[in-house]
């Protein structure tokens, strides 16, 4: 079943502007993970937060968890052609990863 | 340090026939998961392995099985294959558990059944 539900499920922007996926989730959590896929290749983990954490930032991600809403944020700042590739939100429980089913994000030249 | 290895990258089957995909870890990397992704049902877990012992198993037939090796690579096997099955397969590796561990995959092995 699915526990993370990304939105939205298709993003289109250009160059230089700024992407906002969200994710919602049903159940507790102890930790919440963002991945990228590009198109025919496999995930690569982006950023992992913790339940006791608000906001986490890697280069141009910025991460943020509302455990009260069950919701997380992934803002990608400054986008570039390169971010083009499918975002997924993930939650854990007995060490199987739930995944969404993801939002793909185009950025145009 | 050597990524995930995935092997063979592209596989054509056709129904009723059985496969075997192989996956390299990272080195170091003693836990072992198993997904299938498809169009339609997304990222599913199948099955995690960690000291050649399977500690979870997703919600699939038995046609479905794994092992791990005391190497930790690990081999997922699928009997009796359908058209349903026709996936890409990404095999992830990790230190610890997928609980609190960032996840490394493979490229996956696409799968086709005719």
């Amino acid at each position: 079943s699915q526990q993370g539900e990304e939105d939205p499920q298709a993003l289109s922007i250009q160059e230089g502007e700024n992407a906002t996926m969200n994710c919602s989730y049903k159940t507790s959590i102890n930790n919440l993970q963002w991945y990228r896929q590009n198109s025919g290749r496999g995930l690569v983990h982006l950023i992992l937060i913790r339940s006791n954490e608000r906001e986490k930032h890697s280069g141009r991600l910025r991460v943020t968890l509302d455990t009260s809403k069950k919701s997380s944020s992934l803002l990608i700042t400054a986008s570039r052609a390169a971010d083009t590739a499918s975002y997924f939100c993930a939650t854990s429980r007995r060490n199987a990863l739930n995944f969404g089913k993801g939002t793909s994000l185009l950025v145009t030249p | 340090k050597a990524g995930v290895t995935q092997t063979p990258r592209y596989l054509i089957k056709t129904r009723g026939q059985q496969v075997t995909l192989s996956c390299s870890p990272i080195s170091g990397h003693r836990s072992v998961s198993w997904y299938q992704q498809t169009p339609g049902q997304g990222l599913q877990f199948l099955f995690e392995y960690f000291s050649e012992t399977q500690r979870n198993k997703g919600n699939f037939p038995g046609r479905f099985s794994g092992r791990q090796f005391s190497n930790s690579r690990s081999e997922m096997n699928v009997s009796t294959l359908e058209l349903g099955d026709s996936a890409l397969y990404l095999c992830a590796s990790s230190v610890g558990t997928a609980d609190n561990q960032p996840q490394h995959f493979g490229d996956g092995t696409r799968l086709s059944i005719l």
